[in-house]
């Protein structure tokens, strides 16, 4: 069974940075890109930037360059995002979400991970 | 960026009808266009791939067709369980987009 395990909620204050796991279970984790959403409450999805865990290569939306950073630990099939500088637009839900090369859909999502910006 | 637009963004309906939400492309996608339902407090759930094919386990009832520009959802014989939020997203480029989404109620 596909699963994407994400850590709980981070209550984080204002200029902090805060780095989310994503823990794959199921598959080989190299075979697939790890992509990573954004969803702030009540509002729509938007895509945030993927990882080639095989080589670590990275495809940022530029709206979150410079505010994510997307790694990967192939050790522990965990994939991570930074964000850093944060501010209360940063406060969200934040996914991890499979796709594959020639397969640009999500079939399989983490739990997600609140995010809150609050002094 | 490819934009995608959703419509309608809310929309109510009755028990065993059929409704079709549609969603529009700023630019050629081909068929690069995926449906998803979010259900109020959970992940997004994946329906269709390529405009057109039905991801496992998704009841029939759900469907999907459209190419290049324009593309529809469709959900017949509308059931309670089917009260969500529907979101369109592009594959064809980078950055992958979103559409609006559309929230269904029953009436």
């Amino acid at each position: 069974e596909v699963l994407l395990q994400q850590s709980g909620p981070e209550l984080v204050k204002p200029g902090a940075s805060v780095k989310i796991p994503c823990k794959a279970s199921g598959y080989t984790f190299t075979d697939y890109n790890m992509d990573w959403v954004k969803q702030s409450h009540g509002k729509s999805l938007e895509w945030i930037g993927d990882i080639n865990p095989n080589n670590g290569g990275t495809i940022y939306n530029q709206k979150f360059k410079g505010k994510a950073t997307l790694t990967v630990d192939k050790s522990s099939s965990t994939a991570y995002m930074e964000l850093r500088s944060l501010t209360s637009e940063d406060t969200a839900v934040y996914y991890c979400a499979r796709s594959k090369y020639g397969n640009p859909w999500f079939a399989y999502w983490g739990q997600g991970t609140l995010v809150t910006v609050s002094a | 960026d490819i934009q995608m637009n959703q419509s309608p963004s809310s929309l109510s309906a009755s028990l065993g009808d059929t409704i079709t939400i549609t969603c529009h492309a700023s630019q050629n996608i081909n068929v690069w266009l995926s449906w998803y339902q979010q259900k109020p407090g959970n992940i997004p759930k994946l329906l269709i791939y390529k405009a057109s094919n039905l991801h496992t386990g998704v009841p029939s009832r759900f469907s999907g067709s459209g190419s290049g520009t324009g593309f529809t959802l469709t959900i017949s014989s509308l059931q309670p369980e089917d009260i969500a939020t529907y979101y369109c997203q592009q594959g064809q480029s980078y950055p992958r987009t979103f559409g609006g989404g559309t929230k269904l109620e029953i009436k």
